[in-house]
């Protein structure tokens, strides 16, 4: 069975600061990792995903993830971060429901503060 | 570019009441999920389906039911809401039946059992 752990529920952080939010997985099978952010009172968006090939991933505002393996971890980092960045950041795993279609495990998020 | 869709955004019930939440996307995507968010439990799967006409149990489909008569289109059901089924619901779409696929969510529905 899979499940992910992201330990920070809360993570505080001063603007231009940078930022881990940490994610780590459990998984008997081959994994596809992703990060969704959620602003207040949205829905879920997809920030990155792991799928296979470079362990690195990034996002079109900054973000990075790195896949470890060994670690079991995916990781999301920014090196500065905005006030613009304040959501709940989820990690999850994704894998293949009986019949078709993909299910995914989400952690129980971490509310990123930025502050000035 | 409306993607997924759900109405109602927010309802108040009275335990015991029923009600269906509607969504509906419009990117032809075969596979459909309902969510359920509470804080600190992360989102968890109610129900989902595969296509037009079939449907499966998630993790926590107990007191709740769902239809899925058109492609493009996936009811949620309480018959009987309970204080318990206070949370936030999302419903969401993929294509394709690799685990990479990006699922696509739509904004919540807010729901509050009295």
């Amino acid at each position: 069975a899979q499940s992910v752990t992201q330990l920070d529920s809360q993570v505080p952080v001063f603007e231009e600061a940078p930022v881990e939010l940490r994610c780590n997985y459990s998984s008997s099978v081959s994994v596809y990792l992703f990060w969704y952010v959620q602003y207040p009172n949205q829905g879920l968006q997809l920030l990155l995903k792991y799928l296979s090939g470079s362990t690195l991933v990034e996002s079109i505002n900054g973000f990075e993830a790195e896949f470890n393996k060994s670690q079991t971890s995916f990781h999301l980092r920014k090196p500065s971060v905005h006030i613009s960045d304040t959501a709940e950041y989820f990690c999850a795993v994704s894998y293949i429901l009986t019949g078709g279609g993909n299910k995914l495990t989400f952690g129980t998020g971490t509310q990123l503060k930025v502050e000035l | 570019n409306a993607g997924v869709t759900q109405t109602p955004k927010f309802r108040v019930l009275k335990t015991g009441q029923s009600m269906t939440l509607l969504c509906a996307q419009d990117m032809n995507h075969e596979y459909m999920y309902w969510y359920r968010q509470d804080p600190g439990m992360g989102l968890r799967l109610i129900h989902y389906s595969v296509g037009e006409g079939t449907t499966a149990k998630g993790e926590v489909p107990d007191g709740y039911n769902v239809s899925r008569l058109k492609k493009q289109n996936f009811l949620l059901g309480l018959e009987s809401a309970a204080p318990s089924q206070t949370s936030v619901y999302f419903c969401a779409s993929s294509t394709g039946q690799s685990s990479g696929n990006t699922i696509y969510f739509g904004e919540g529905s807010w729901l509050t059992v009295v």
